[in-house]
């Protein structure tokens, strides 16, 4: 059974540019929530998606956008990258309002921007 | 929003010894997860505990929901037990909010 699968594990990007990462979640889940950890620091919520619909959202600007497709898997899209969106974007799948079946995580998509 | 507390931030251990993490956090909740996560990246689920007592091998989690803190215990520890724990809650139908983690370093 396989867990949640993101892509790519690395990315170096420059300021200015844009860039997308990939989530597959677990089988049996149907909720995508996207994380950003800086370095240090614990991982903070950026959005969830459920239903191809945003439905709860933390405190990050516009230009952080996602998508989530039919079969549950998901995108998070980032415009106009800064040099502070440097950080592991983790991926979590769960069931949604299921809060007693957890959340699983993957491995991370480490972004570099220089 | 819930509020989570971990302490302590550090902690050095030699091989073999035991330890305690502790979580606060600042409102009822109706998940709370432990994890581990290792020097690539990943964070790995230890415990879904919102309530009670489970142990697996070495480690064991105990949450006392009605004084909002949760426990970690480390027997035995191990060099591989090395790296960050965090707690992790979720108040209704939020999402979870992490604590700022307690890094472990287990020396042989």
């Amino acid at each position: 059974d396989a867990g949640v699968t993101q892509s790519p594990t690395h990315l170096i990007k420059t300021r200015g540019q844009q860039v997308t990462l990939r989530c597959s979640p677990k089988s049996g889940h149907d909720t995508v929530s996207w994380y950003q950890q800086a370095l240090g620091q614990g991982p903070q919520f950026i959005f969830q998606y459920y239903e191809e619909e945003e439905r709860q959202r933390g405190n990050f600007p516009d230009r952080f956008s996602g998508h989530q497709f039919p079969n549950y898997s998901s995108e998070l899209n980032v415009n106009a990258l800064l040099l502070g969106d440097s950080a592991l974007y983790l991926c979590a799948s769960s069931r949604y309002r299921s809060p007693n079946y957890g959340y699983t995580f993957g491995s991370g998509t480490r972004l570099t921007v220089v | 929003g819930i509020q989570v507390e971990q302490s302590p931030p550090d902690l050095i251990l030699q091989e073999g010894a035991n330890s305690t993490l502790r979580c606060n956090f600042s409102d009822s909740v109706n998940n709370l997860q432990w994890f581990h996560q290792n020097p690539w990246g990943q964070l790995i689920n230890l415990f879904y505990i919102p309530s009670g007592t489970k142990q697996n091998g070495r480690l064991s989690a105990t949450t006392v929901a009605t004084e909002r803190y949760s426990l970690l215990y480390i027997s035995s520890s191990q060099t591989t037990d090395s790296g960050v724990y965090f707690c992790a809650v979720e108040s209704g139908y939020s999402t979870l909010t992490f604590g700022k983690g307690t890094m472990l370093l287990v020396s042989p």
